[in-house]
């Protein structure tokens, strides 16, 4: 059964902490992104790595970056976590390949609250 | 930039009845996929549509591709509270990676 796990499901933490969300993949996949989904505005996209240590930036980087060490973690980091930022994260992962149409794996997404 | 516009925002009905939700863009996608989100859990994809005019059928669900590949739709027949959830359609941009831009998302409320 394909997975995709996030470290955890909610955390609460307080503005101008440094916050690291964990996410695992156990399909081989090459590539991996990291999305924030707000009310009303659908699933937006924060980062993406095709490949180890590869990464480029989504639709709205800013206040994020990413790290990606080894194949099956994906890790997103807010340098100095903010109030705006408080949303849920979501994970997933995909394979190549035909024509870009692959399936995202999502992983359950974690609730984050900046206070 | 590309958007996919997705309507309507909610939607709630009752048990048995039909409902409609609309994916529509001015770009044209390559192929554009519909997922199902549960309260709690990430998104699941239901069906990937990449030919214009394509037809596919999921049980009582029809999902429809433009001719034009600008825009999509999703029919349900006889809905059941289990249909409850986020609809959300998503348009695959480009080749790299297969990223998605996706649209707002419908909130479907089936009501017994």
């Amino acid at each position: 059964d394909v997975k995709v796990t996030q470290s955890s499901r909610y955390l609460v933490k307080r503005t101008g902490e440094k916050v690291f969300l964990e996410c695992v993949q156990d399909m081989d996949h090459e590539n991996m992104f990291w999305y924030r989904q707000d009310p009303g505005l659908g699933l937006r996209l924060i980062y993406f790595s095709y490949d180890v240590k590869m990464k480029e930036k989504g639709d709205i980087p800013e206040g994020y970056s990413v790290s990606r060490e080894k194949k099956e973690r994906f890790s997103l980091i807010l340098e100095s976590a903010s109030t705006n930022q408080t949303s849920m994260y979501l994970c997933a992962s995909s394979g190549q390949g035909l024509a870009g149409a692959n399936e995202q794996f999502f992983g359950p997404g974690t609730r984050l609250t900046v206070l | 930039t590309q958007l996919l516009e997705q309507s309507p925002q909610f939607l709630s009905i009752q048990e048995g009845e039909n409902l409609t939700v609309y994916c529509n863009s001015s770009s044209v996608f390559s192929s554009l996929q519909w997922y199902r989100q549960e309260p709690g859990e990430g998104p699941v994809l239901l069906v990937t549509v990449v030919t214009g005019g394509e037809v596919k059928k999921l049980k009582r669900l029809t999902f429809q591709f433009g001719d034009a590949r600008k825009d999509s739709s999703l029919h349900i027949t006889a809905a059941q509270p289990g249909d409850t959830g986020l609809y959300l359609c998503a348009g695959v941009r480009g080749w790299q990676g297969g990223k998605l831009i996706f649209g707002q998302g419908t909130e479907l409320s089936v009501k017994p």
